[in-house]
């Protein structure tokens, strides 16, 4: 399969802990994005790589909220002391270089905060 | 900034009958559209997109949108509906100012009644 792949599929955490979650983009895409879904809502833009670089990031990306590229591959995204409020599917999308260009979206990672 | 407006929360059909998935958008300049969908327990699945040129835009699995800029509308659309067309359709934005993010509704559910 060379779609993206996102691990954990699913991830259940005490309010207060950290949590990780991996992003593998398709291989030739240099641009690669998060963002997170909630139920019965579209998904929001949370930031966006280009190669290793972070290029651009959300108000809604808080202080708690980090994320990394490091070779320009592979993508984390992690959130420090989660609280219930961020209970949603994080989703992380990639795609070539060019604004006509459309993202590939892999399957999410459900955080459930208790 | 750009913006996106399913006004439907959901959308029933029969089988065989035409579907109709409505979005209408707000962005700065001339607009990038897509249309996605998502099945349950999956990722967003790209169907087809607007750029420039042509109004009337084909995309996978027999659907079609037409732009309409007068009316800044991008409505999906397709002949004759299948019941495993049923799922949620997500419309989308991107602006021409170089903003890297894609702006999402809220997302249609469709339902093809058998």
């Amino acid at each position: 399969d060379t779609g993206v792949s996102q691990n954990p599929r699913h991830k259940i955490t005490k309010r207060g802990q950290n949590v990780t979650f991996r992003c593998d983009p398709i291989s030739e895409h240099n641009r690669l994005y998060w963002y997170r879904q909630t139920l019965g809502q579209g998904p929001e833009f949370l930031t966006y790589f280009q190669n290793e670089a972070q290029l651009e990031k959300s108000r809604l990306l808080s202080d708690r909220f980090s994320a990394e590229r490091p070779k320009g591959s592979f993508s984390t995204l992690e959130i420090q002391r989660t609280e219930q409020g961020d209970s949603a599917m994080y989703l992380c999308a990639s795609s070539l270089e060019g604004l006509n260009n459309e993202q590939f979206f892999g399957p999410g990672t459900r955080l459930t905060v208790l | 900034a750009q913006s996106v407006a399913q006004p439907e929360d959901q959308v029933n059909v029969a089988e065989g009958n035409p579907l109709t998935v409505k979005c209408t958008y707000s962005v700065s300049g001339n607009p990038y559209l897509f249309w996605y969908v998502q099945y349950p327990n999956r990722g967003l699945q790209f169907l087809l997109k607007y750029i420039t040129g042509d109004n009337l835009v084909k995309g996978s699995y027999g659907f079609e949108a037409e732009f309409n800029k007068s009316q800044t509308s991008f409505h999906l659309k397709k002949p004759s509906a299948l019941v495993s067309d049923s799922a949620l359709y997500f419309c989308a934005v991107r602006d021409f100012l170089g903003n890297n993010r894609l702006a999402f509704g809220k997302g249609n559910q469709v339902v093809v009644i058998p």
